[in-house]
């Protein structure tokens, strides 16, 4: 079946640094999709891309969509204390109605 | 937040009893969702729903039934919980087309003793 990791699965960086977290696929994705999950809390969407190559900004946050539509990643620029959470890629496989999520990577930032 | 209610929101049980956690939606949307989220794991489909009565399989639904009378509602039951089923579920739910974002409840922890 689809399998979909993401790496590394925690990062912990003082405030300021830069974050990166990659997602692969082992199937081409039809779309992916990134959650933010704050502790004690459930995922929230953050952002959908769909075309191969894609490159989406939100604020401090870059993300990208690879060319073969198999990875993904999101940067986060000088991180801040409300950046903390587990951070999930998701994707589609063609017409499958069941979004299958990655692992999850965990953000820890502090002062 | 979407209209997403998840019951009951924590919950103790005995290993051997069976146990439903409700979903109930008041957006209309076709397609619900039960997850399991587990240390290491991230987020696990259990079953989904594509309709009233339409159900099908997640890549965890051993030990886990579901049933959908109605668009609202969505049931998750343990048959016969065992400590492996110590979990935080989710539900969630998605608009008409396969493709669309996926918004999630509030969770319930569920524990297994």
């Amino acid at each position: 079946g689809q399998q979909v990791m993401q790496i590394p699965q925690y990062q912990h960086v003082q405030e300021g640094e830069d974050f990166t977290t990659y997602c692969n696929s082992s199937t081409t994705l039809s779309n992916i999709q990134w959650y933010k999950q704050r502790p004690g809390g459930h995922p929230v969407f953050l952002i959908q891309l769909v075309k191969s190559g894609e490159v989406k900004k939100q604020k401090r946050l870059t993300f990208q969509f690879g060319e073969a539509k198999k990875n993904s990643s999101l940067h986060i620029t000088a991180t801040q204390t409300t950046d903390v959470g587990t951070y999930f890629c998701a994707g589609y496989t063609g017409t499958a109605s069941k979004l299958t999520f990655g692992t999850g990577t965990r953000l820890q930032v502090t002062l | 937040d979407a209209g997403i209610t998840q019951s009951p929101r924590h919950k103790v049980t005995e290993t051997g009893t069976p146990v439903t956690l409700r979903c109930h939606q008041t957006e209309n949307h076709r397609y619900m969702y039960w997850y399991r989220q587990d240390p290491g794991h991230g987020l696990r489909l259990i079953h989904y729903s594509y309709g009233v009565k339409d159900t099908d399989k997640g890549e965890v639904s051993d030990g886990y039934s579901v049933s959908r009378s109605k668009t609202e509602d969505f049931l998750l039951t343990l048959e016969s919980a065992t400590s492996s089923q110590t979990s935080v579920y989710f539900c969630a739910i998605s608009g008409n087309l396969p493709g669309n974002t996926i918004y999630f409840g509030e969770g319930s922890w569920l524990t297994v003793v």
